[in-house]
């Protein structure tokens, strides 16, 4: 069962670009990356997905290194809408198993 | 708005009671997974449905258990009811083969007194 580890927190600024990092360490061969937005009250908001090297959709970007041990989603000039908490998931290959990060909360500051 | 309904929005029982909450999927979605949200735990997958079927198992309780109807819509059912089972609980959904993207519903928010 993959452990992923992220930051609690991370503060920014208006039009910065922000990297959030999670880690899992213990991925298998066949388990996929993905990280949800989650704001108060609502339920969890997917954002982008990967297996290796880098995807990027309208929104952000996902780094894999080789190792796949890690991963970072990568938001382009955050703004303050983006203050939200944000999950990183190991889901394995025939999501049997469905594991969340503890989040990490993003607060975006004017 | 993604597309998954669940009902009711708050439920407030007792301490020992049973509870059911409903989901109904996004249109065309074959699979339903059921999360737990507490404020210590963070957010714990249940179980997960496919096409009727129960797919995978994950951090559920034996006084819980879930089905998926012909029609696909989903319940989960708590019983014996305890104070730590307070907790938002998010169905989510999604389309075949597509695992990894989920829909989630608004939630059920439940409070055990």
């Amino acid at each position: 069962l993959a452990k992923t580890t992220q930051p609690i927190s991370m503060d920014s600024y208006e039009g910065q670009e922000v990297n959030i990092t999670c880690s899992h360490n213990n991925i298998a061969t066949n388990d996929y990356i993905t990280w949800y937005q989650q704001f108060p009250s609502q339920g969890p908001r997917f954002i982008i997905q990967g297996y290796k090297t880098k995807v990027t959709n309208e929104v952000a970007s996902l780094f894999i290194p080789a190792d796949r041990k890690s991963s970072t989603l990568s938001l382009p000039r955050v703004s303050l809408s983006d203050t939200a908490v944000y999950y990183c998931l190991v889901v394995q290959g025939s999501a049997r198993q469905l594991t969340f990060g503890s989040g990490t909360q993003l607060t975006v500051l004017p | 708005d993604s597309g998954v309904t669940q009902t009711p929005k708050h439920l407030i029982t007792a301490t020992g009671q049973r509870v059911t909450l409903r989901c109904s999927p996004r249109s065309g979605d074959l699979s339903v997974y059921w999360y737990q949200q507490s404020l210590d735990q963070g957010l714990q997958f249940l179980i997960q449905y496919y096409n009727g079927e129960e797919r995978a198992k994950g951090n559920i309780l034996e006084r819980f258990s879930a089905q998926q109807f012909p029609d696909l819509h989903s319940e989960l059912n708590l019983s014996s009811l305890e104070l730590g089972d307070s907790a938002l609980y998010f169905c989510a959904s999604s389309a075949q083969g597509n695992y990894w993207e989920q829909y989630f519903g608004p939630g059920t928010r439940l409070t055990v007194t």
